[in-house]
């Protein structure tokens, strides 16, 4: 049972516009989440965390976490072509030393 | 500098046959992982070394073998590979102080012919 879920599995959106990704945990054990962006061809980066409920806001990049649902989102304003990639949601345990990924949201902007 | 290398980018196998994959990192980073890519597949921990301590997961404990001579280096082993070990292996690193943020290398991709 893959103990990470994203969707939507991938999403086409128009320049400008807003792209939101959501991501949950089936493990109550999880404490931290992760978001990573692999662009085509290249490793995966990693991109924003939160560990704490609530928001957190890294220019045009917004991730909100409920850690009662263990649910998180990631939300790209202002979408540019560059941002066209794989969003890779990963979890882990307090004291667990790696991470699980998610299958992945393959983001695509439209000029 | 944030490099992780990985050696070979691409290794044709033949079922039955051996394989390594060689991977290394610059940044003095205590934990070296080894996950396993498929296509539309999240990408799985295979396993990990904290220090010299190697830590594999349950599902693929008999598949895979690693060793980590050095701090730098780490190689992923698969003593007869299957068809079904045809995928990405992708190398990251981390350090203590920031255990989530891995650095990935470029893949080595395995095809098993």
């Amino acid at each position: 049972q893959q103990k990470v879920q994203q969707s939507p599995e991938s999403l086409i959106v128009p320049e400008g516009g807003m792209a939101s990704l959501n991501c949950t945990s089936s493990d109550r054990n999880v404490d931290y989440f992760w978001w990573y962006r692999q662009h085509s061809g290249k490793s995966p980066k990693m991109l924003m965390s939160i560990f704490s409920n609530g928001e957190k806001e890294e220019g045009r990049f917004t991730v909100h976490l409920n850690k009662a649902s263990l649910h998180t989102s990631l939300h790209i304003r202002d979408s540019q072509p560059s941002d066209s990639a794989l969003y890779l949601c990963a979890a882990s345990t307090q004291g667990g030393r790696a991470l699980i990924f998610g299958t992945g949201t393959t983001v695509s902007v439209s000029p | 500098d944030t490099t992780v290398k990985q050696n070979p980018r691409y290794k044709l196998a033949r079922v039955g046959k051996p394989v390594n994959l060689i991977c290394s990192q610059t940044m003095n980073h205590d934990t070296m992982y080894w996950y396993q890519k498929k296509p539309n597949q999240a990408p799985k921990l295979l396993l990990f070394y904290y220090d010299k301590i190697l830590n594999r997961e349950a599902d693929t404990f008999e598949k895979f073998q690693s060793s980590r001579p050095n701090n730098s280096f780490c190689s992923l082993y698969i003593g007869s590979a299957g068809l079904e070990y045809s995928a990405m292996y992708l190398c990251a690193s981390s350090s203590l102080r920031n255990t989530g943020q891995l650095y990935f290398g470029e893949g080595s991709k395995l095809t098993v012919l």
